[in-house]
């Protein structure tokens, strides 16, 4: 069993919906948790960055942490063509320390 | 938000020849940067973390004798793959941890090794 499970999709979903993506885990030290965004041949883009449980809200993003659960979510109001990509969980214990990352779901939004 | 770059973004180089990436934090100092490389439709793999000052960490299964890393300043780590084969063909990404946390990535070096 992997670290940090994260379906792969891909998930379709009409323009203006909401994204809904999540990730668990199963390693109770993870402190920091982080999204990104990778479109293909490029380095990840930083979405959002959580410390512990609780909710963030960034724009059209809200990141939710559920420590009790191990599981996080990002879900992404009014989507748009341009959010078709691939988004990465990544979790860590301390600040700075090594990523820990899902496998990544590919997601495409249709015009 | 931090910025990270990467250079070059793309390089050929011919089989057991050495190719360097530099990895540079343009906005904010790093004492940590880490090296990962990835392959298509797959996530990304750490290959080590590098610490400004002192030696790198590899990952198990990476040989540190063939990628060989230095972080001289806070702002800058290389990457040398030294006698570069076939198989070194990847997208190497680097990232830096800026003081609020957030780990940023560089946009990634294109290798192709021919």
């Amino acid at each position: 069993q992997k670290e940090v499970e994260q379906d792969p999709g891909p998930l379709s979903v009409p323009e203006g919906a909401i994204v809904s993506l999540n990730c668990t885990y199963s390693n109770s030290a993870f402190q920091y948790f982080m999204w990104y965004r990778q479109y293909s041949r490029k380095g990840p883009e930083l979405l959002m960055y959580t410390y512990s449980s609780g909710n963030k809200e960034d724009g059209r993003f809200t990141a939710q942490v559920d420590k009790s659960s191990k599981y996080i979510s990002l879900f992404i109001r009014d989507s748009q063509p341009s959010d078709s990509a691939t988004y990465l969980c990544a979790m860590s214990e301390a600040a700075g320390n090594k990523l820990t990352f899902g496998g990544g779901t590919r997601v495409l939004v249709k015009p | 938000g931090a910025v990270v770059s990467q250079h070059p973004s793309w390089v050929i180089c011919k089989s057991g020849t050495s190719v360097k990436i530099e990895c540079r934090s343009l906005d904010f100092q790093a004492t940590t940067m880490f090296w990962y490389r990835q392959f298509p439709k797959q996530s990304l793999m750490l290959m080590a973390t590098s610490n400004e000052g002192s030696k790198a960490t590899y990952e198990q299964g990476v040989e540190k004798d063939k990628f060989l890393i230095n972080h001289a300043s806070l702002t800058l780590s290389t990457l040398t793959v030294t006698s570069a084969h076939p198989e070194d063909s990847s997208f190497y990404i680097c990232s830096a941890t800026a003081s609020g946390g957030g780990q940023y990535f560089g946009p990634g070096t294109r290798l192709t090794v021919t």
